[in-house]
Order: structure tokens, then sequence, then C-alpha cells
């Protein structure tokens, strides 16, 4: 059973847009959500960080929302560049918390951001 | 600072063989994760070593193992290999215990023919 759902599997995005990622989790020992972007043959590198004592983090162009109570995330970019264009992993973990402090990731959403 | 360095690139078994996959970690990190990446299923986390000591492991069999060593360098056995065991092996290092921020590297490709 998936604990960290991406339904979306890809996204198409025009340039200078906002591209949205959603992502969703089950279990409700997580209280530290990240994102990653991966692109082929290169391995993911971190992006933005949230913890569940927040409900939203910035850096730059990019912005993590956390709703809670909803069990959901979700990632913004804007505007959106063409090298955005990549897989997009949302993970989750539980820190300090034994058997859930490691980092569990969703599927991936693969973003494409059309010039 | 040198990053998650992976030993092989790439490589490929046939069904039955078994493989060593290596990873050396960001200086000064003590964890270090492994995952497997399959087209459709993201990555699924198959361990994490902190210290010598296995920390976590994840839902897979027991012909996935791993080790780590006392310079923190880790290493990943699969033996008998079958053919859904073609991935990308990711090994990820991390300052402390699990759970925080991953550094990866750029992942060994594995195939089983």
């Amino acid at each position: 059973d998936q604990q960290v759902k991406q339904n979306s599997p890809s996204l198409s995005v025009q340039e200078g847009r906002i591209s949205i990622l959603n992502c969703d989790y089950t279990n409700s020992m997580f209280d530290y959500f990240l994102w990653y972007k991966k692109y082929p043959a290169e391995g993911p590198t971190f992006l933005i960080s949230i913890s569940s004592i927040k409900d939203k983090n910035e850096d730059g162009r990019f912005t993590v929302f956390l709703n809670k109570s909803a069990k959901h995330l979700s990632l913004h970019i804007v505007p959106s560049q063409p090298g955005d264009s990549a897989v997009y992993f949302c993970a989750a973990s539980g820190i300090g918390k034994t058997s859930y402090d490691k980092v569990i990731f969703g599927p991936g959403t693969s973003l494409s951001v059309i010039p | 600072k040198a990053g998650v360095t992976q030993t092989p690139r790439y490589l490929i078994k046939t069904r039955g063989q078994q493989v060593t996959l290596s990873c050396s970690p960001i200086s000064g990190h003590r964890s270090v994760s492994w995952y497997q990446q399959t087209p459709g299923q993201g990555l699924q986390f198959l361990f994490e070593y902190f210290s010598e000591t296995q920390r976590n492991k994840g839902n897979f069999p027991g012909r996935f193992s791993g080790r780590q060593f006392s310079n923190s360098r880790s290493e990943m056995n699969v033996s008998t290999l079958e053919l859904g065991d073609s991935a990308l092996y990711l090994c990820a290092s991390s300052p402390d215990r699990g759970g925080g921020e991953l550094f990866f590297g750029e992942g060994s490709r594995l195939t089983v023919l």
C-alpha cells in the first residue's frame, strides 16, 4: 500500500505560467515532507522541505503548501521555466519516530514546461 | 566537497547471478540509505545504515542485503538475481540518522538478462 501518492503521472505547463504538483499521504506519523527533482541519468536532488508545524515554505520560485487535516501537500513553481522539466518526487518521513524515520517517496510526476 | 559516489554505474548480469553495489557517502555523513527505482514505482526504500547498523528495512526479500563499514562506505548485495531486479539502485547519504534531507548519488543501473 503506497503511503505517499502522486496521482498525476505527468503535467504540461506553458513557460511563465504556474506549475502545481500535488501529493497525498496516508500515514499520520509523517511530520516532515520533502520535494526532489530528478533529471534523466542523474540522482534526485533536494528541492524544498516543510515541517508539519508549518503550512507554507518558500524558496525563490518554489513554494510548498501543507494541509495536515487533508494529508495533502502541493509544490508551486512560479514562473515555470523549460529547465524545470524533470520528474518531481514527493517524499515524507517521521523524524525521530522509530520505524518511521526513513524517507518514503511517491511515484513521481513528470513535468514538461513548454517554451 | 565530493558528492555521493556509486560504483559501478552500469552493469549487466544474468538470472541467478549475484551482484554487489558500492556507495561512498559525502565526507562526514554517517547515514546511508538505498533505494530501488523502477518505472512507475518511484523510489522504493530498501534499507538504511547508520554507524554500521541497519536501522530501517523496506519490504524487500532476503535476497537483498547490505552493510556499512566503519568509514561509512556501504555496499548492497542482491543474490539469485531475477529479471524483476532490473532497476536503478540509488544510494543516498545524510549527516545524521534517518528522515531528513538525503543527498543522492547518480545510481547504479542494473540490467538482468
